[in-house]
């Protein structure tokens, strides 16, 4: 079946430093990327969505890339910050918005 | 903003007890879903809904019902409590194809 998943569990950075999170997807059809976080103890929330025609979108401090050659994507956060210690997960979208596929996370540890 | 709520952050049921978790939105969305969370497996779809009345099965219905009788409010229920379904269970809604908006979850222990 269709799945997402990602490469790492688990992510641990240094505060200031750059991170990457990554994300694969098996459904070449999925028409939108979306990124969630997911702080401890609430719900997920959208940071930044990417369209399928699309292979770059950037928000403020991250940066989404789509590479649908080889159905990937990532998640670059600039300068991290305490506050951006979360579980981060992708979703696939398809079928006009019908189907979301989440991939099971993976947690940012921001070291002093 | 949207808000999503649940009736419950933590329950503690027993084994055979029924369960009811209350999902309630305040932004008039047609669509609003349920899924559970549990660690390394992501979010898996149980129930979703359209419009009021109307309920569709997800990837894991089994052990679980659904209603909508208002448009912002969408149950899921567990008729007969499981030490399986301890997990974290999350509803969002969403207008038409856009992004879903999540409410804190609901962690269910079933002992």
């Amino acid at each position: 079946g269709e799945s997402v998943g990602l490469h790492l569990p688990t992510l641990s950075v240094q505060e200031g430093d750059n991170s990457i999170i990554n994300c694969a997807y098996s459904n070449s059809a999925s028409d939108y990327f979306i990124w969630y976080k997911q702080e401890s103890g609430k719900g997920p929330q959208f940071i930044i969505d990417i369209r399928s025609n699309m292979d770059k979108r950037q928000g403020q401090r991250v940066t989404v890339l789509l590479n649908k050659t080889v159905k990937h994507l990532s998640l670059q956060i600039a300068a991290t910050q305490p506050g951006d210690s979360a579980v981060y997960f992708c979703a696939a979208v398809n079928n006009y918005g019908q189907n979301f596929v989440f991939g099971p996370g993976t947690r940012l540890s921001v070291l002093p | 903003d949207v808000k999503v709520t649940q009736s419950s952050r933590y329950l503690v049921k027993r084994t055979g007890e029924k369960v009811f978790l209350e999902c309630v939105q305040d932004m008039d969305h047609e669509n609003m879903f349920w899924y559970r969370q549990d660690p390394g497996l992501g979010l898996r779809l149980i129930y979703f809904s359209y419009d009021v009345k109307m309920k569709e099965k997800g990837d894991i219905p089994e052990g679980y019902s659904v209603s909508r009788e208002k448009k912002e409010r969408f149950s899921l229920i567990l008729e007969s409590a499981s030490t399986n379904q301890t997990s974290m269970y999350l509803c969002a809604s969403r207008r038409g194809a856009r992004e879903q908006f999540f409410g804190p979850g609901t962690r269910l222990t079933v002992l």
